[in-house]
């Protein structure tokens, strides 16, 4: 059975930074792309970005990128979404997901998610 | 960016009825590639339709998608209780991937 598990729930002060982690299991880790998704409490779905853990090849989102940092450690099969001067905005449900295949278009990756971490909720408050 | 619009943004059904939930890219999307989540309170949002139509695995056959170019939809037959949740459409015809607002099914 596919799993993907999240790290807790986190809470911090607006400039600070956290990481959150996401364990894979139940499949072969290194070989599916994992996407970040983030929600804001009330509201709707925005994708952040992938990365492929085999050769921790990344793409952000337009409006993510400079904003977030995705990283991976393949050997203990846990990707990590990297949130830095944090601001009250980014409080948000954050969820890890894996991408079952993609599809390459004019060099972009894309694809949707089959299976999602249960997210970790993350609130800025100072 | 490819922006979607899901309407309506509630749907107020008795058990056993039948959800007709629509979704409407600025563009068209590439291949049909559009997919539908299910996220009920309180849980991770779950793949129910990928492709505009082919159910992912486990997904009861009441669900069903439809669709191409700008228009899709996604029909429940015969509700369950199980089924009233928020549902959202996903594009992935084009970089950036985007998601839709979201509808919610409710109890009549």
């Amino acid at each position: 059975e596919v799993q993907l598990v999240q790290s807790g729930a986190e809470v911090r002060k607006p400039g600070e930074s956290l990481k959150i982690s996401c364990y894979g299991s139940g499949y072969s880790f290194s070989t599916y792309w994992i996407g970040w998704v983030r929600q804001v409490p009330g509201k709707g779905l925005e994708w952040m970005g992938f990365i492929y853990p085999a050769d921790s090849d990344t793409r952000y989102s337009p409006s993510f990128q400079g904003q977030a940092t995705i990283s991976v450690d393949k050997s203990i099969t846990t990707a990590y979404l990297q949130l830095s001067s944090l601001k009250a905005s980014d409080t948000a449900m954050y969820y890890c997901a894996r991408v079952p295949y993609i599809v390459v278009l004019s060099g972009t990756i894309n694809s949707f998610f089959d299976s999602w971490g249960q997210g970790t909720l993350v609130t800025v408050s100072s | 960016e490819s922006v979607l619009t899901q309407s309506p943004d509630t749907l107020s059904l008795s058990p056993g009825g039948r959800a007709t939930l629509s979704c409407r890219a600025s563009q068209s999307v590439r291949s049909n590639y559009l997919a539908w989540y299910q996220q009920k309170p309180g849980q991770a949002p779950r793949l129910l339709i990928y492709g505009a139509s082919s159910r992912a695995t486990g997904i009861p056959d009441r669900f069903s998608g439809s669709g191409s170019g700008t228009d899709f939809t996604l029909t429940i037959s015969g509700l369950e209780p199980e089924d009233f949740a928020v549902y959202y459409c996903q594009q992935y015809g084009s970089s950036p991937l985007t998601f839709g607002g979201g509808t919610k099914v409710e109890i009549k």
